[in-house]
């Protein structure tokens, strides 16, 4: 089984419609992160969190919210979708301060916003 | 900068050796790393040096650091149509517990 999962996978949707994605891990790690990926851009950081009660922006957070609903589930919320929200989302987690800090990434969810 | 840089493509032969260069923005970086996305999939990492390393070799990997300069890069010796994808360089800046910093992405593609 897959140590970081993301549903749905793929999701069309209109614009001004609310839509939530879904991340779990089953790594025990504390540090969870949402990013989008859109082309030429790379990745951009959306949010992140280091534990269920710690919930920081990132470097693009407009129009988008976050719950932290245990240590395991970290979930994006699009308030009311727009057009330009279509893009990739992955959520990617990260154990403690020892060792290589490797981030872990899930498959992703490609949202498209009509 | 502030950016993490990388050119955004390149395009080798297939047995050619393949070089990723990347800039980063902290000097006091501890761990550099390399990121490789298929198609279709997320991220996974490909291979990693700790600052104080100057280089790493891993099979057919080669991860060259040169502090002085910031600048990383990657060397795939023998490349393979199965390398195509996009190379994420990204830094673990030193100041605490903030995010990896991401490049935009290299695309390699691998002509046979």
């Amino acid at each position: 089984d897959a140590d970081v999962t993301q549903t749905p996978r793929n999701r069309i949707t209109k614009t001004g419609k609310r839509i939530m994605l879904e991340c779990s891990q089953t790594k025990g790690h504390d540090r969870m992160y949402w990013y989008r990926q859109d082309p030429g851009l790379g990745l951009r950081l959306i949010y992140y969190s280091f534990d269920v009660k710690d919930i920081n922006k990132g470097e693009i957070s407009d129009g988008y919210s976050v719950s932290r609903q245990a240590q395991a589930k970290f979930s994006l919320s699009l308030e009311s979708a727009i057009p330009n929200q279509t893009a990739l989302y992955f959520c990617a987690t990260r154990g403690g301060i020892t060792g290589n800090n490797e981030q872990f990434f899930g498959p992703g969810t490609r949202l498209t916003v009509l | 900068g502030e950016d993490v840089e990388q050119s955004l493509f390149l395009s080798v032969r297939e047995g050619d050796s393949s070089v990723i260069n990347c800039t980063y923005t902290d000097s006091s970086s501890t761990y550099l790393y390399w990121y490789k996305q298929e198609p279709g999939a997320g991220l996974q990492l490909l291979t990693y040096i700790f600052s104080n390393m100057d280089m790493k070799q891993d099979q057919r990997l080669t991860v060259l650091l040169n502090k002085k300069d910031k600048h990383l890069s990657l060397r795939i010796a023998d490349t393979q149509t199965g390398d195509s994808a996009i190379y994420f360089c990204a830094e673990r800046r030193s100041s605490g517990n903030t995010p990896l910093v991401f490049g935009k992405g290299t695309r390699l593609s691998v002509i046979a």
